[in-house]
């Protein structure tokens, strides 16, 4: 059974610094990884998509690398912002299931 | 619609009673799936609609759960006899097609509370 893995479990940062949020999985047979943040009540929201034969996704202030063999991603976030706060949640895909990592809550102090 | 719609967002319910929860995916999204999201944890599958195939359910914790898509187009996950470990939030999801190389546009949950 795939195992993601998310550390830390809560960040907490002063506006203006870069966030690094790790991912492990256990099954480096993926279709691709998915970043996604998730406000409080609120559903999920697709960041990045990395399909398996991909290195990095980039959008914006937000960088997002996969390797594979190793069962690691990893997700940048450059210049944080109050407006980032929320969780980040990692999810691989085998055939079409989604594994879900518990999220790593950040927190960005103006 | 614009986005995947579930209601209803918040239910309350005694343990025993029968819940529906339901969800309406992207018009014309082929593929629907279910979570089930428990505080502090990240979503775990629960059930799998490619059209109104339900092609697979392994992630259905009892018997008590029930998901139906008779349509095509709209689900309803049903909990039988609630109990306190139900209580989450249960999310639904659609896209394209199952593949994994479409994204997946998720609700914005239906969250149980079974007392």
């Amino acid at each position: 059974k795939q195992e993601v893995t998310q550390i830390p479990a809560a960040l907490s940062v002063p506006e203006g610094e870069n966030l690094v949020l790790n991912c492990s999985f256990t099954d480096s047979a993926i279709y691709n990884l998915q970043w996604f943040r998730q406000d409080p009540g609120k559903g999920l929201t697709s960041l990045l998509l990395i399909q398996s034969s991909q290195r990095e996704q980039t959008s914006g202030r937000l960088n997002a690398s996969l390797d594979k063999s190793s069962g690691r991603s990893t997700l940048y976030i450059a210049a944080s912002q109050p407006g980032d706060s929320a969780t980040y949640l990692c999810a691989v895909t085998n055939d079409y299931k989604l594994s879900f990592g518990a999220g790593t809550t950040v927190t960005v102090r103006a | 619609g614009a986005g995947v719609s579930q209601s209803p967002r918040y239910k309350v319910a005694k343990r025993g009673q029968d819940v529906a929860l339901r969800c309406d995916p992207i018009s014309g999204h082929v593929s629907l799936f279910w979570y089930q999201q428990a505080l502090g944890q990240g979503p775990e599958f629960l059930t799998y609609f490619q059209n109104e195939a339900q092609l697979d359910k392994s992630g259905l914790p009892s018997d008590r759960f029930f998901a139906e898509r008779p349509e095509g187009s709209v689900s309803t996950l049903k909990i039988q006899r609630t109990q306190q470990e139900d209580s989450a939030v249960y999310l639904c999801a659609s896209s394209l097609d199952g593949s994994g190389a479409n994204v997946l546009t998720f609700g914005a949950g239906s969250r149980l509370t079974v007392l």
